[in-house]
């Protein structure tokens, strides 16, 4: 079955350090999806893809960067760490507009 | 201004009850979309349902059933006996028809607790 797998499930790191997270897609959708889930704020997006090559930032972007150098990967990178950067992250793909597929989640406390 | 608001934040049942969880959406769109997801205490979303603008009637699968009503603009979803399996957080979301999913406005959840 297609699925969508975030890796870690957990990461703990410190302020000012360089973290990625792996989203891995087998649906074979163009379009991907980074989102953070904080209480009070439900889902906001961070960065999308809608293609090999293609990257635009979401409403939460700063301090946040995605590269998409095939269909299957959109890798979250936090340039440097800050606490206010904990939280839990979601990576999603659709092909074009149809509903999200979500992955399982990562998250992630910075100390 | 687009908005979705889930006035309830939490909600607890006894196994059997019925339980609806409310939607009530803001947009300035003609043709949009509407979801609800699930996610389950294990974290994962899960897409449940979408409904298109122009398609007011309700839809039932299983002890789910939504109720779209364009003139309070209202999107709610009824679960029929519940079981405890139905606890989670549910989520309603808006879009536009066109945009790739970019613009999805997303409520802040409906934590449902389902007791045995």
């Amino acid at each position: 079955d297609a699925e969508i797998t975030q890796s870690p499930r957990h990461k703990i790191t410190e302020t000012g350090r360089q973290v990625t997270l792996a989203c891995h897609q087998t649906w074979n959708h163009n379009n991907m999806f980074w989102y953070r889930q904080d209480l009070g704020h439900g889902l906001r997006l961070i960065h999308y893809s809608y293609g090999v090559q293609d990257t635009n930032k979401g409403e939460v972007s700063d301090g946040y960067s995605v590269s998409r150098s095939n269909t299957e990967d959109l890798p979250l990178t936090l340039e440097s760490a800050a606490s206010s950067q904990t939280s839990v992250y979601f990576c999603a793909s659709s092909a074009g507009n149809s509903p999200l597929h979500f992955g399982n989640g990562t998250r992630l406390t910075v100390t | 201004a687009q908005k979705v608001t889930q006035a309830q934040t939490e909600i607890s049942v006894v196994e059997k009850e019925d339980v609806t969880l409310d939607c009530v959406y803001e947009t300035r769109d003609t043709t949009y979309y509407l979801f609800w997801y699930k996610q389950p205490p294990s974290g994962e979303l899960v897409f449940l349902i979408r409904r298109n603008s122009f398609d007011e009637q309700n839809e039932i699968s299983g002890r789910y059933s939504w109720n779209f009503q364009k003139s309070t603009s209202s999107f709610n979803f009824t679960i029929t006996a519940s079981q405890v399996v139905d606890s989670a957080v549910y989520f309603c979301a808006l879009g536009p028809r066109a945009g790739n999913n970019r613009k999805l406005i997303w409520g802040l959840g409906t934590s449902l607790a389902v007791n045995p």
